[in-house]
């Protein structure tokens, strides 16, 4: 069975240093695998998303992760924290290689400190 | 372009109530997720629906049920409301069935059961 494991359920950083928010998986196959983003009052958004071609995947806003299979991790990266990441972060994995069932983590709250 | 909608944005009912939710895809999409996300939670998946069929389903009672249909709208449904069904519901579409196509999530409903 697919499964996603964040290890902070909380990262706070200051303004303008680097962030790490840790993702864990378990998957029986080559898996998808996504990162969320929620702010506030807001719909999930799609920061990025690996399937199988580049390890190293680019998204938006400055994120980005690598996925490395013998770690069976997925972490999401940024240099610079500006105050407008502050949101809660999911690391997702596809529920099967058909069709698009998301199995999403626990979360990560990021607070960004000025 | 309007994104994904949902209605109503919040909703408070008693238990043993029914409830129903809609959902309007973002246009040209034509398959539809629904996800519960319980408060500090991630979302869990309910069900799918790709040409008016429910294709998935996750681990949830046949008291959630649903329903698409031809413009791809689609209505989630709950009976006999518990307690426990007090969550954030989630509306996601997509362009067609697979993890290959992004889904576009809306701001959901806030359902709180008393």
């Amino acid at each position: 069975a697919q499964s996603v494991t964040q290890l902070d359920s909380h990262v706070s950083v200051s303004e303008g240093t680097p962030v790490l928010l840790r993702c864990n998986y378990s998957s029986s196959y080559s898996p998808s695998l996504f990162w969320y983003v929620q702010h506030p009052n807001k719909g999930l958004q799609l920061l990025l998303k690996y399937t199988s071609a580049a390890t190293l995947v680019k998204g938006i806003n400055g994120f980005e992760a690598e996925f490395k299979k013998s770690e069976t991790s997925f972490h999401l990266t940024k240099p610079s924290a500006h105050m407008s990441d502050a949101a809660e972060y999911f690391c997702v994995v596809s529920g099967d290689n058909q069709g698009g069932k998301l199995i999403f983590g626990q979360g990560t709250e990021l607070s960004v400190k000025p | 372009d309007a994104g994904v909608t949902q209605s109503p944005t919040h909703l408070i009912k008693t238990r043993g109530q029914q409830v129903t939710l809609r959902c309007s895809p973002k246009s040209g999409h034509d398959t539809v997720s629904w996800y519960q996300q319980a408060l500090g939670q991630g979302p869990q998946f309910i069900f799918q629906y790709y040409e008016e069929e429910e294709r998935q389903r996750g681990n949830f009672p046949d008291r959630f049920s649903g329903h698409q249909f031809p413009n791809y709208s689609s209505e989630l449904n709950v009976n006999a409301l518990l307690l426990g069904d007090s969550a954030l519901y989630l509306c996601a579409s997509s362009l067609g069935l697979g993890d290959r196509y992004e889904q576009y999530f809306g701001p959901g409903t806030r359902l709180t059961v008393t």
